[in-house]
């Protein structure tokens, strides 16, 4: 069935380093993949997202393109922030409605 | 536009006690569902409606009914408490079935089963 799977956490980085969370899927047909974003005591937000292959998706300085041929959609940031710490879920919806959630990988950042 | 709400924010059950988790959406979204949140395993879907009068099953359904009698509301009910759902449930919506979309995220509820 499908699948994603993200590095594990907990991620720390100081403050304006560069962020790489790495993401793979599987999944039949095409599916359209997801970063997601919980800050503490939130709900999930769409932090990014691509629909198509070589789709690039970005949002507060946050990248992320979409790789068929790795099936892959690595999140990057160039210069982090301490308000980025947060946990990030890579998702992937293919061939209906229904998302698939990876694990998530916390992140903190030092000021 | 209050987005996705869920009620109430906190909860603690005795084991075998029933409950309701209340998600209501302002958007007119025709998808909803309920996902469950434990450490190191994401999300796993629970139930899921693609409008009303229309429910089915996710990864997780045992122990666990819905109903869908507005488009509005997606109640998540609790049948008989256990500690394996002590857990952080998240109602979300999104607007279109059968095509890729956003999904929009209630704020949570955090059961404990004692």
């Amino acid at each position: 069935g499908d699948s994603v799977t993200q590095m594990e956490g907990p991620v720390t980085l100081s403050e304006e380093a560069f962020l790489t969370i790495n993401c793979t899927y599987t999944a039949t047909g095409y599916p359209s993949l997801f970063w997601y974003v919980q800050y503490p005591g939130e709900g999930l937000q769409l932090l990014l997202k691509a629909t198509k292959a070589d789709d690039k998706g970005s949002n507060k300085g946050f990248e992320a393109t979409y790789r068929k041929e790795t099936t892959s959609f690595h999140l990057e940031k160039g210069s982090v922030q301490v308000s980025d710490s947060a946990v990030y879920f890579c998702a992937l919806t293919a061939g209906g409605f229904k998302t698939i959630f990876g694990a998530g990988t916390r992140l903190f950042v030092k000021a | 536009n209050a987005g996705v709400t869920q009620t109430p924010k906190f909860q603690v059950l005795k084991t075998g006690q029933s409950m309701t988790l209340q998600c209501a959406q302002d958007m007119n979204h025709e998808y909803m569902s309920w996902y469950r949140q434990d450490p190191g395993m994401g999300l796993r879907l629970i139930h899921y409606s693609v409008g009303a009068g229309i429910t089915d099953q996710g990864e997780v359904p045992n122990g666990y009914n819905v109903s869908r009698s507005t488009t509005e509301d997606f109640p998540l009910r609790l049948l008989s408490a256990a500690p394996s759902q002590t857990s952080v449930y998240f109602c979300a919506s999104s607007s279109r079935t059968g095509v890729a979309d956003t999904q929009y995220f209630g704020p949570g509820t955090r059961l404990t089963v004692l």
